[in-house]
């Protein structure tokens, strides 16, 4: 059973380029979590998904980021027009629905340059 | 809202001594617990959990924890601090009942000396 899978792994982009960050959950999960980790800092809840839904998204900010967990297909974190602050890594980590643990891919480390 | 707090955002032990971290949750209703490690420029791997049963709970790497009800914590302990536990340590809290959601402390960095 394959881990969390998250790619690429390192992302760089010019101000204003759009980031894409794909994440495909541990089999059998339909929970996942999308968390971004700023250099020296910990881990800030962006969105909560499961399949077609967003959960809470109370973390994202409103404009240039979104978040979907499709039907079929990885769950993907997209951020428009990239800006400077937006360097930073992105986690996306997965769950079960009868269990209470998440699981954590490798991360995406975003640069804007 | 849950709040979790790391007191002490670096902590250094020397080669062999007692590693503490320590963790306190804000919450009327006990969550589930987790503590989390991460290496350089890699992801959070779980090191233990508590969710019902005995409150003191052993994990990975010599690591353990104990669920105090009445001072809603969680510290991480380890025995004898070994140089590969160097990393940075995040406790996390997942309410009850309300869906699987996470909540992460700001993180400890431990420092080991040899």
């Amino acid at each position: 059973n394959a881990g969390v899978m998250q790619n690429p792994r390192h992302l760089v982009r010019r101000r204003g380029q759009e980031a894409r960050l794909r994440c495909s959950p541990m089999k059998g999960h339909s929970h996942v979590y999308w968390y971004r980790q700023l250099p020296e800092e910990g881990l800030k809840f962006m969105v909560y998904l499961q399949k077609e839904n967003i959960i809470d998204e109370s973390g994202m900010p409103k404009e240039r980021f979104s978040a979907e967990f499709p039907k079929e297909g990885p769950s993907i974190l997209r951020i428009q027009q990239v800006v400077r602050g937006d360097s930073a890594a992105y986690f996306c980590a997965s769950s079960p629905d009868t269990a209470h643990e998440a699981f954590f891919g490798q991360g995406t480390r975003l640069t804007v340059v | 809202a849950q709040s979790v707090t790391q007191l002490g955002s670096h902590v250094s032990v020397s080669e062999g001594a007692l590693v503490l971290l320590r963790c306190n949750y804000s919450s009327s209703v006990p969550p589930y617990l987790f503590w989390y490690v991460q290496y350089p420029n890699q992801g959070l791997q779980l090191l233990l959990k508590y969710t019902t049963g005995a409150t003191l709970v052993k994990g990975i790497n010599g690591f353990e924890a104990e669920f105090k009800k009445s001072e809603t914590s969680f510290h991480l302990t380890k025995p004898s601090a070994h140089m590969s536990d160097a990393a940075e340590y995040f406790c996390a809290v997942s309410p009850k009942g309300t869906g699987n959601q996470f909540y992460f402390g700001t993180g400890t960095s431990l420092t080991v000396i040899p």
